[in-house]
């Protein structure tokens, strides 16, 4: 099946840093990368839609200038958690698009990030 | 708007028992629905899907069917395993173009021996 890597799995920094997390997709070109934020025992929310080539659609309550998304080829999308805060702990997820017939995504592995 | 709604968990289960987890969905169109399944400390993955009412998707002894009269895609497996145990959610998407997937809540499944 199709793969999705995010790096790093998982990574911690100092308050007030930024952290880049990637999203590839390996064995497909996907034009459309989704990012999600999931919360301890909570699902999914969607943050923001990455498009190849253009700028991120970000949903209503995202800061577009704290989550920087970078659509930069058909294989890659980042991820910049700009001057992270404790608050910004979470697990963050990507995916992919690669059959538009089907509607279906596959999933990275998740990165999960901690602020100190 | 497009919603999904699972029940509540955690459902916990001994081992080789059946197991039902209802989803409902609001849609405004013809979505394509989804389970995904999430282990401790892992990425989500595609546990089965179907695209059009009555379709019925199944995978690894799980099984689900697209009703569209009743707007549900319940997930039933007729024997768990304590290998089963994970977070499962309900989802939906349009096919066609590339879209979203709306989650359900997710329900935590606990498999004892």
């Amino acid at each position: 099946g199709a793969v999705v890597s995010q790096h790093p799995s998982w990574v911690i920094c100092k308050s007030g840093t930024s952290v880049k997390i990637e999203c590839r997709s390996l064995d497909f070109q996907a034009t459309t990368m989704f990012w999600y934020r999931q919360f301890p025992k909570q699902s999914l929310m969607l943050m923001a839609t990455s498009n190849e080539g253009s700028k991120a659609t970000y949903e209503q309550g995202v800061e577009k200038d704290k989550f920087l998304i970078n659509h930069a080829s058909l294989t890659l999308s980042t991820l910049t958690v700009t001057s992270a805060h404790p608050e910004d702990s979470s697990f963050y997820i990507c995916s992919a698009q690669r059959d538009l017939f089907t509607g279906e995504l596959f999933f990275g592995e998740g990165s999960r990030l901690t602020v100190l | 708007g497009d919603s999904v709604t699972q029940m509540e968990g955690p459902v916990t289960l001994s081992e080789e028992a059946f197991l039902t987890i209802n989803c409902t969905y609001t849609a405004t169109g013809y979505p394509s629905l989804f389970w995904y399944v999430q282990y401790p400390g892992e990425g989500l993955q595609l546990l089965l899907k179907a695209t059009k009412a009555d379709d019925k998707g199944s995978n690894k002894g799980f099984e689900a069917t697209y009703r569209k009269e009743t707007t549900s895609f319940h997930l039933e497996k007729g024997s768990v395993q304590v290998s089963d145990s994970a977070v499962y959610f309900c989802a939906l998407s349009y096919t066609g173009t590339a879209s979203k997937l709306t989650f359900g809540t997710g329900t935590r499944l606990q498999v004892t021996l």
